[in-house]
């Protein structure tokens, strides 16, 4: 158990429509990291937030959005969803900043677009 | 733009051979380097990761990984293979300190033999 905790863990929604997905990061830690995991793209960073300011942006999409609230957990926003949006989205944390690399993974939410 | 080269998207081995899983990174200077494992619908879990400290990074689960500047590789090794090991191996770098972004390679799927 990484102690990074996601909801959903499933979600299968239509095209257009509009999920959120949460995140709580680990006690303690600051940083929190969206990415993205599909067959044809791998392992794609979204965003970064450090206590509630982005910090790093990645191939987000204009349609998704993130924010990190002042207890720290974390919603990304997916609209105007897409087939090709289905994916396994992954929620990390980690202590602070800089980033070290050692990240804490959650066990991610699946989101099937149909 | 930083990355790391997975060779192999598929890699099979005996139980109990030598496990060989390769990484070559681009970068003019010393990256920070890491090997991440990701088992069946789980997250992702740190195995190792090369800060320059050492050439030869020992992590989890017997695994270990040497940097070769000339060769702008590291590579993952395990002499002896278990059937718990197979899972998808990621290689992942973080070009400078203090840069955000922790960018992933594309993911060796390690597969067992009884």
């Amino acid at each position: 158990d990484s102690g990074v905790t996601q909801t959903p863990k499933h979600l299968i929604t239509a095209t257009g429509q509009r999920v959120t997905l949460r995140c709580s990061p680990r006690s303690g830690d600051l940083s929190v990291y969206w990415y993205q995991q599909s067959l044809d793209q791998g392992l794609q960073f979204l965003i970064q937030y450090y206590n509630g300011e982005e910090r790093a942006k990645g191939n987000i999409l204009e349609r998704f959005s993130a924010q990190q609230f002042p207890d720290l957990h974390s919603e990304l926003n997916l609209s105007s969803l897409e087939l090709g949006d289905s994916a396994l989205y992954f929620c990390a944390s980690s202590v602070g900043r800089p980033n070290t690399g050692e990240l804490f993974f959650g066990e991610g939410s699946r989101l099937t677009v149909l | 733009a930083q990355s790391v080269t997975q060779l192999g998207s598929h890699v099979s081995v005996s139980e109990g051979a030598l496990v060989l899983l390769r990484c070559n990174y681009s970068s003019s200077v010393p990256p920070y380097l890491f090997w991440y494992v990701q088992y069946p619908n789980q997250g992702l879990q740190l195995l190792l990761k090369y800060t320059s400290a050492a050439t030869l990074v020992k992590g989890i689960n017997g695994f270990e990984a040497e940097f070769k500047k000339s060769e702008t590789s590291f590579h993952l090794t395990k002499p002896s293979a278990h059937m718990s090991d197979a899972a998808e191996y990621f290689c992942a770098v973080i070009p400078n300190f203090g840069n955000e972004k922790l960018t992933f390679g594309t993911g060796t799927r390690l597969t067992i033999i009884p």
